[in-house]
Order: C-alpha cells, then sequence, then structure tokens
C-alpha cells in the first residue's frame, strides 16, 4: 500500500516568515494529494488539494506543489500569522479515495 | 454543508469490554473511514468502506471489525478493547466523485 512521509514534525517560524513542509509517497498510481489542518481540539479540515495533472496550485498565502517524477509535495505557507499555528497533515491517494494514506504530521508554531 | 457526527465525543471504558463508536454522516456520501490518530504517528487508516455491507481493511485492522447497514452510518467495533487501543478515532467520508474527506469531531477512547 502507499507510504507517506512528512517532515519535518515540529515547525517554528516568527510572525511573517513563510513556513515549507515537504511529503514523500511512494504508490506511482497516487493522483491526489490534499493538505488538512488541524487545530487543537479540531477535526482535520481540507485547505489545499493537488491532483496529478497539475504541478502547482494556490489559494492566497497557501500554496501546494507536486513533482511527480520524484513523487514529492509540498505545502508552502507565506507571511505566516499566529492562527496558522496547528498540525498539518499532508495525504496521498489514487481515484475515487479508497487507498488515501495520511502523512504524520507537522505541528507548525508561529510566534508572534 | 456537509456534516459527519460521531456518538462520543470522550469514552472510558475497561479493559476487555466490547466498544461501540458511531459515525454518521448526512450527505449522502458513498465512502466512509475509520482512523485512529496517535502522536507522532498521525492518522492510521484502520477500516474503510466504499458502500452499504462493503469493507476493506486499511492498515491497522487488528482489533477491530466494521459495520456498514446504512449508507449514512459507519460503525467501529472494539470487540475486547485492549489499553494499547487507547487513542483518539476520527471518523471520515468523502462522496464517489470527488477526493475530500470530511472529518467527524473525534472521539478520545481511553480504556482503563
Amino acid at each position: 500500500g502507499e507510504n507517506v512521509e512528512q517532515h519535518p514534525s515540529t515547525l517554528s517560524v516568527q510572525e511573517g516568515d513563510s513556513a515549507v513542509i515537504k511529503c514523500t509517497y511512494s504508490d506511482s498510481a497516487s493522483n491526489y494529494f490534499p493538505w488538512y489542518k488541524q487545530e487543537l481540539g479540531k477535526r482535520p479540515q481540507l485547505i489545499i488539494d493537488i491532483r496529478s495533472n497539475v504541478g502547482e496550485k494556490k489559494d492566497q498565502r497557501i500554496a501546494v506543489t507536486l513533482n511527480k517524477t520524484a513523487k514529492h509535495f509540498s505545502l508552502h505557507i507565506t507571511e505566516t500569522q499566529p492562527e496558522d499555528s496547528a498540525v498539518y497533515f499532508c495525504a496521498a491517494g489514487g481515484w475515487g479515495n479508497n487507498d488515501m494514506r495520511f502523512g504524520a504530521g507537522t505541528r507548525l508554531t508561529v510566534k508572534p | 454543508d456537509v456534516k459527519v457526527t460521531q456518538s462520543s465525543r470522550y469514552l472510558v471504558k475497561r479493559t476487555g469490554e466490547k466498544v461501540f463508536l458511531e459515525c454518521v454522516q448526512d450527505m449522502d456520501h458513498e465512502n466512509m473511514f475509520w482512523y485512529r490518530q496517535d502522536p507522532g504517528l498521525g492518522l492510521r487508516l484502520i477500516y474503510f468502506s466504499y458502500d452499504v455491507k462493503m469493507k476493506e481493511k486499511g492498515d491497522i485492522p487488528e482489533g477491530y471489525s466494521v459495520s456498514r447497514e446504512k449508507k449514512e452510518r459507519f460503525s467501529l467495533i472494539l470487540e475486547s478493547a485492549s489499553t494499547n487501543q487507547t487513542s483518539m478515532y476520527l471518523c471520515a467520508s468523502t462522496p464517489y466523485s470527488t477526493d475530500t474527506q470530511y472529518f467527524g469531531p473525534g472521539t478520545r477512547l481511553t480504556v482503563l
């Protein structure tokens, strides 16, 4: 099955700086790569996703890049704010989500 | 707005008890999932179901079983709870035609 590795496990940045979280996956059939944000005590929620026919996607301060050849994808958060502090999970899966696997998570702390 | 609910937010059980965790979604989603979330390990897939009465094992099915008698409801069963099953359990659902997973609020289970 799919194996997803996520780095770093913790990340601390100063407010206004950028944060980058990286994930690698093993199954070349994976074609859907979502990112979830989980605030303390709350459920994970989708913040951005990318499919294998796209190399980059951006939504305001958040962007995701995908390198299918190298089997890695990254989350980029620019101009970080304290409310960006949370645990972020990457995931990789095939069509229909029958085989979605998650990374171990990155705890991001944005210091004011 | 998609709504995924779980029967309990907190649950305390004793070793050897049979435990039922229930998940209900109100959006007619085909696929439903059960994960457990542990620090440093992220979200690990226990079981998933892509249709009524259908189930597939995830990465860590041992000690668990599931039931999907109705499309909207997916139950996770611990036949004989053990202390190593103390964890946060998250249910998720996704529509057949898209891949975004919608999570429930989670059930924090403690087995004494």
